[in-house]
């Protein structure tokens, strides 16, 4: 089947407006992870899903930020009132008990430009 | 907490040379160690894993070891290629399954 999918794949904002990016995993994978990667921080963790629920949210760095999951499926990551340090390119993954939880796939990301 | 520590790069090859990329972690316990890799363009992709101390994980030629004594899952390849020009990630995965980064190494090989 199709591998994990998010859209938009860029996008561009101003500062102080809200935006949604959109994660859709491998169908059946249960757990799903949000990452942002960033020229300063490199690679980091922000949320991880088991079903609906998230049992670690320690990686979202504000308040600002927000993330939810329905279906076991589709899942949102919400930035209000975005900042230019919010810029990164933010990255889903999707894993199962069938193929090891430990190997994470990870779909192609949401480039986010804050102006 | 738990970390890793990768080599800096750019580390520039010549094709058919030898590749090591250090990386070393920080945990408490025996985490799974990963290797990941991102093309240019692409998304990130999981090139390697091991999951316990001495297992080594393989793929399209590169191989690391996990040495528990040495707390390192180095990644090293016999002869490179062009192709394998890209940003390389190590990684564990602590006990809540999140994988924490190392901040990744860029690899050039010129023909």
């Amino acid at each position: 089947g199709a591998g994990v999918s998010q859209s938009p794949s860029n996008k561009v904002t101003e500062k102080g407006k809200d935006v949604e990016l959109r994660c859709d995993p491998i169908s059946g994978h249960t757990a799903l992870y949000w990452y942002r990667q960033s020229l300063g921080q490199g690679l980091e963790f922000l949320i991880y899903f088991q079903g609906n629920s998230a049992p670690d949210k320690s990686g979202l760095p504000s308040d600002r930020f927000s993330a939810e999951r329905t279906g076991g499926s589709v899942s949102t990551l919400t930035i209000q009132r975005t900042q230019q340090e919010d810029s990164a390119v933010y990255l889903c993954a999707s894993s199962s008990r069938g193929a090891g939880w430990e190997t994470q796939y990870f779909g192609p990301g949401t480039r986010l430009l804050v102006l | 907490g738990d970390s890793v520590t990768q080599m800096e790069g750019p580390v520039t090859l010549s094709e058919e040379a030898f590749l090591t990329i250090n990386c070393t972690y920080t945990a408490t316990g025996y985490p799974s160690l990963f290797w990941y890799v991102q093309y240019p363009g692409e998304g990130l992709q999981l090139l390697l894993k091991a999951t316990k101390a001495d297992d080594k994980g393989s793929n399209k030629g590169f191989e690391a070891t996990y040495r528990k004594e040495t707390t390192s899952f180095h990644l090293e390849k016999g002869s490179v290629q062009v192709s394998d020009s890209a940003v390389y990630f190590c990684a564990l995965m602590d006990s809540s399954y999140k994988l924490i980064f190392g901040s990744g190494t860029r690899l050039l090989v010129r023909p």
